[in-house]
């Protein structure tokens, strides 16, 4: 299965910044997905990025706070803009893994807003 | 709609004892498909198992099985003979056939004291 690099693992930011968070696969895919997983709760997509195409959200997620980035077929970033303490939650990427291996994940961004 | 309940938030089970973490899924596909991930306190997602509808044997992997019955839309899985490093939170999830989109359960947190 695919391996990922996601970084920042973790970070403290100030409300009203952004932060930019990027993802590494060691191989090409077509599709790469952004979840969040807000404190004590589960995983909910954020969106799904294909290469050489604008990012297709989720209901409740707009490209204005969540701009994503797409270069090539083994990168990603995913900024969450003028953040609020609402957004403190860990952020993952994930990419296919083939049939018999589901989704790879990332081993995700903890992301403070204080 | 599609729907994953993981109605234990919490278990507490003492080193060596055997522990169930329930999942109910509610689906009206024929194909789908259902997975187990496991997140340690680093934060990063664990894939363990994926399941397609139509295989409803059980499967073993050393100390891990899953008990999957379409009967009762339950996919179970079992520890056998815990130890402090299963303590992590597990999710359940499903995925429609030929779609990548994810309906995660809430999740059960468990703790293997020693």
């Amino acid at each position: 299965s695919a391996v990922i690099s996601q970084k920042p693992s973790r970070d403290i930011c100030q409300r009203g910044t952004s932060l930019t968070i990027q993802c590494q696969v060691d191989s090409q895919v077509t599709m790469m997905f952004w979840y969040r997983q807000q404190p004590g709760q589960s995983l909910t997509l954020i969106a799904t990025a294909n290469q050489g195409s604008e990012a297709t959200y989720e209901s409740g997620f707009v490209i204005d706070k969540f701009p994503i980035s797409r270069p090539n077929l083994t990168f990603s970033t995913l900024t969450v803009s003028n953040m609020s303490p609402e957004d403190s939650s860990i952020y993952l990427c994930s990419v296919e893994g083939g049939r018999v291996y589901g989704y790879t994940f990332g081993s995700g961004t903890r992301l403070t807003v204080v | 709609a599609q729907k994953v309940t993981q109605a234990q938030t919490e278990i507490s089970v003492v080193e060596k004892e055997d522990v169930t973490l329930d999942c109910v899924y509610e689906t009206r596909d024929t194909t789908y498909y259902l997975f187990w991930y496991k997140q340690p306190p680093s934060g990063e997602l664990v894939f363990l198992i994926r399941r397609n509808s139509f295989d409803e044997q059980n499967e073993i992997s050393g100390r891990y099985s899953w008990n999957f019955q379409k009967s009762t839309s339950s996919f179970n899985f079992t520890i056998t003979a815990s130890q402090v490093v299963d303590s992590a939170v597990y999710f359940c999830a499903l995925s429609r056939s030929g779609t990548y989109k994810y309906i995660f359960g809430t999740g059960t947190r468990l703790k293997v004291l020693a």
